[in-house]
């Protein structure tokens, strides 16, 4: 049974560049979370989607956008890139209701130069 | 003020001794709470997920909910050098799409 894997591993971009992380969720889920760690800190909730839909927002610019599709895996999109925006980027998989708790990917390694 | 509240550390101990981890929190309406290990530039790993308040063990690991104090903490017993990592704390609310909320990690480091 393959756990939630994310492509690509790590990726280097340019301030004002745009980028698209991929994540395809644990077999049987069809909730995932997008979380962005920065180094030294714990993950930071961007947004989760359910049913092609954004259920929850974090506290994050509309530069950050996402999108599920019917098979259930997402993407991330970063517009505009800035140097702050380096950081691993987690995706979460999960069914949305009870007790079911999240399960991570290896998560992207972006850095913005 | 920070949700969740962790000690980055490192805490350093040598193999064999017991370890404590701890967070704290402010929200009260936080019901279901986590620990996550993260091995360096990976993703994070779920070991122990508890609700509410109360005590839940699985091995070496055992976990305490004190919702009263607002203090959730973790213990390994007889801990190993494969132990060293970074341990996150994580909780959310009692309801479906509910975020994630993290502690900043606490990198324990093991010595043979």
């Amino acid at each position: 049974d393959a756990g939630v894997t994310q492509s690509p591993t790590h990726l280097i971009k340019t301030r004002g560049q745009q980028v698209t992380l991929r994540c395809s969720p644990k077999s049987g889920h069809d909730t995932v979370s997008w979380y962005q760690q920065a180094l030294g800190q714990g993950p930071q909730f961007i947004f989760q989607y359910y049913e092609e839909e954004e259920r929850q927002r974090g506290n994050f610019p509309d530069r950050f956008s996402g999108h599920q599709f019917p098979n259930y895996s997402s993407e991330l999109n970063v517009n505009a890139l800035l140097l702050g925006d380096s950081a691993l980027y987690l995706c979460a998989s999960s069914t949305p209701v009870g007790l079911d708790e999240q399960f991570f990917g290896p998560g992207t390694r972006l850095t913005v130069l | 003020q920070k949700e969740v509240e962790q000690d980055p550390g490192p805490l350093s101990v040598p193999e064999g001794a017991i370890v404590s981890l701890n967070c704290t929190y402010s929200n009260s309406a936080f019901q279901y709470f986590m620990w996550y290990r993260q091995y360096s530039r990976k993703g994070p790993e779920l070991l122990m997920y508890t609700y509410s308040s109360g005590n839940k063990e699985d091995g070496r690991f055992t976990a305490q909910v004190d919702k009263s104090s607002k203090y959730i903490s973790l213990f390994i017993r007889d801990s190993q050098p494969s132990d060293s990592a970074t341990y996150l704390c994580a909780m959310r609310r009692d309801t479906g799409f509910q975020k994630l909320v993290f502690g900043t990690g606490t990198r324990l480091l093991v010595s043979p």
